[in-house]
């Protein structure tokens, strides 16, 4: 469909279990994205991988741990979760320009819903 | 830091009349301007995107948005709502980390209603 593909797409997870989101991208794009979507907040940048250089959000609990083996494939490690971390998890991918010159569109994956039981 | 405002939570039309979704931005710099489309349970879907061309910006499925920046607006329009335009609305601008890494800063986003 979009290029961007995520699984699983539903997750449901106790709180001291260890689980592990994937996101593959088959558009050749050298930046990949996760994002956080909250009932009611708008969307959260957790983690950027920009021309294989790691960015990271200084607000994202250590319980979160990303990985990106190569330029098209994203995942997100997840361990001891709260249950407020339920929310869609939304991968994205762009082509990134130069450093220090604004972004192009990214495009999104279909998103894990995850829920902390 | 650049950031954007999403001026409706909900917005909701007849099927038939036109739609207008508000955003302003604000920007120390000339900037790269979205919209997203989110339909239930989906992931997002690029409308249309401004990077410093023509002000009017043409979309998919009929919409489109103007840049102003005398107004530091970039509000989204369609002549004639359609039932599958119901879905939820993001204006998203483009800035960088420190160190010159891309984001995307999302509005809180806009849920349009269509109404037979």
């Amino acid at each position: 469909e979009t290029g961007v593909t995520q699984t699983p797409r539903h997750l449901v997870m106790g709180m001291t279990n260890k689980k592990s989101l994937k996101c593959e991208q088959h558009l050749g794009h050298n930046a990949m994205y996760w994002y956080k979507q909250s009932a009611k907040k708008p969307l959260e940048l957790m983690f950027v991988y920009s021309l294989e250089e790691r960015v990271e959000n200084n607000s994202v609990p250590s319980r979160f741990s990303p990985e990106c083996p190569n330029s098209s494939h994203l995942f997100l490690h997840l361990h001891t979760l709260q249950p407020e971390d339920s929310a869609l998890y939304l991968c994205a991918s762009s082509q990134d320009l130069n450093r220090g010159s604004l972004g192009t569109e990214a495009f999104f994956g279909q998103g894990t819903r995850l829920t902390v039981v | 830091a650049q950031s954007v405002t999403q001026l409706d939570s909900h917005v909701s039309v007849s099927e038939g009349t036109p739609v207008l979704l508000r955003c302003n931005y604000s920007s120390s710099y000339s900037p790269s301007l979205f919209w997203y489309v989110q339909h239930p349970n989906k992931g997002l879907q690029l409308l249309l995107k401004y990077t410093s061309a023509a002000t009017l910006v043409k979309g998919i499925n009929g919409f489109e948005a103007e840049f102003k920046k005398s107004e530091t607006s970039f509000h989204l329009t369609k002549p004639s709502a359609h039932m599958s335009d119901a879905a939820e609305y993001f204006c998203v601008v483009s800035d960088m980390f420190s160190g010159g890494y891309n984001k995307l800063i999302f509005g809180a986003g806009t849920r349009l209603a269509v109404h037979p």
